[in-house]
């Protein structure tokens, strides 16, 4: 099975860099994926991570530690717009089953 | 085309209606997935299909019943469902270890 565990809110000042924190128990871990979500739209993918390390995509970085459970994404220079849910989601090896977390709201103020 | 599209976009039925969620993509993605997505909540993973063939159900009530006519398409069929039921309903499809792409969902009310 999968347990995926993620903070729920944090609000953060336009400009500023955040950090979203999520780690996972898994019994097959075939990646690690970060997907944002505006209020009453689809989750958009943002990253994926297999291998330790850090992915680096424009303003978006995620990192991920297998031997911890762990994965952080990082957001720089925070604009309102990325006012959003942010989901972690943990893909199992072997039945394609990709499992959510909770999620952590983001909230930018000016 | 990277778009998933889901019809219809909203849906309100009775508890003893029987209706049918579409979902299509032309991304030539061999997984399709259906998710259940309350208000302030992540999505639930209910059905995922494999090479058109159901590899995973989430335990899912038999009022749910998904079918997949072929590698584009993707239905759920949606029978005697309880107010309970109500919610967002998102696809999704992707290579076999690929990330997923999401359609807008269809948001059902059931009354």
């Amino acid at each position: 099975g999968q347990n995926i565990d993620q903070p729920t809110e944090m609000t953060a000042t336009e400009g500023a860099i955040v950090q979203i924190n999520c780690t996972y128990q898994t019994s097959g871990f075939n990646g690690l994926f970060w997907y944002q979500q505006h209020a009453g739209e689809a989750p958009t993918f943002l990253s994926y991570n297999v291998l330790d390390g850090l992915e680096e995509k424009g303003r978006f970085s995620s990192f991920l530690s297998r031997s911890k459970g762990y994965s952080y994404l990082l957001l720089k220079e925070l604009q309102m717009k990325d006012s959003a849910s942010y989901l972690c989601a943990v893909r199992n090896r072997g039945n394609n089953r990709l499992a959510f977390g909770k999620g952590n709201q983001v909230v930018v103020i000016p | 085309d990277t778009e998933v599209t889901q019809t219809p976009k909203h849906l309100v039925m009775g508890m003893t209606n029987k209706k049918s969620l579409k979902c299509e993509q032309h991304m030539g993605h061999r997984a399709m997935y259906w998710y259940k997505q309350k208000a302030k909540k992540p999505p639930e993973l209910m059905f995922v299909y494999s090479y058109e063939k159901l590899s995973i159900n989430e335990s899912v009530p038999s009022r749910f019943s998904p079918e997949c006519p072929n590698s584009s398409l993707l239905n759920l069929h949606l029978h005697a469902l309880q107010p309970e039921d109500s919610a967002l309903y998102l696809c999704a499809s992707s290579q076999v270890n690929g990330e997923l792409f999401f359609g807008e969902g269809s948001r059902l009310t059931v009354l």
